[in-house]
């Protein structure tokens, strides 16, 4: 497996400003992605963040309202965009560490609370 | 398309045994299943591949009918720490590393 961190661990944003969350791994993973879980929700898959080339996009997100970047295979960001009441979530990044591995393993998340 | 889980909550006395089941209405590569507890991360519990052997450890395993597109979580001799919501990620196919996730079954093991 893999240790991952996320910062911030929460947030209380005003609507229209945006959050920047960051995802650090201890070691070189193969696929990042992010997740959204809503309140007493499932997971769902927002983007796969690919190193040094745009993210891709699940159905129903797009890049102006989610922006991330993977500079190097230990990092990546998301920025949620333009705030409204109804992107409080918590977003979790996650990892796939190996080449010939499918396990994936999620980070701490981050609680996005927007008033 | 998002698998369906069942059942939607279990609660079980110490001891007791328990299934969560996961189906698809597409063909599935993989099945993960994790256990998210209140306020925490989801975290692994293991991986079943097309193809590959039914797994487990001590009390805790699982299979993956691959024709019915179903996979089943066991959970024997429940202990208190096994509260929680289960979920089931499926994958569609080999190299396709996204995850559709279920709705999640909550489990609660009382004393």
């Amino acid at each position: 497996s893999a240790v991952i961190s996320q910062k911030p661990s929460r947030d209380i944003c005003q609507r229209g400003t945006s959050l920047t969350i960051q995802c650090q791994v201890d070691s070189q993973v193969t696929m990042m992605f992010w997740y959204r879980q809503q309140p007493g929700q499932s997971l769902t898959l927002i983007a796969t963040a690919n190193q040094g080339s745009e993210a891709t996009y699940e159905s129903g997100f797009v890049i102006d309202k989610f922006p991330i970047s993977r500079p190097n295979l230990t990092f990546s960001t998301l920025t949620v965009s333009n705030l409204s009441p109804e992107d409080s979530s918590i977003y979790l990044c996650s990892v796939v560490p190996g080449l010939h591995s499918y396990e994936q393993y999620f980070g701490p998340g981050t609680r996005l609370t927007v008033t | 398309q998002q698998p369906v889980q069942s059942p939607q909550a279990v609660i079980l006395r110490e001891g007791e045994d328990a299934v969560i089941n996961c189906s698809s209405s597409k063909a599935l590569y993989s099945v993960h299943w994790y256990r998210q507890k209140h306020g925490e991360a989801p975290v692994f519990l293991m991986i079943l591949l097309k193809g590959g052997e039914q797994k487990g450890h001590e009390k805790i395993s699982a299979s993956f009918n691959e024709k019915k597109q179903q996979s089943s979580l066991y959970l024997t001799a429940s202990q208190l720490s096994y509260s929680g919501t289960y979920f089931c990620g499926t994958g569609s196919g080999a190299g396709s590393y996204q995850l559709t996730f279920g709705k999640g079954t909550k489990l609660s093991v009382i004393p």
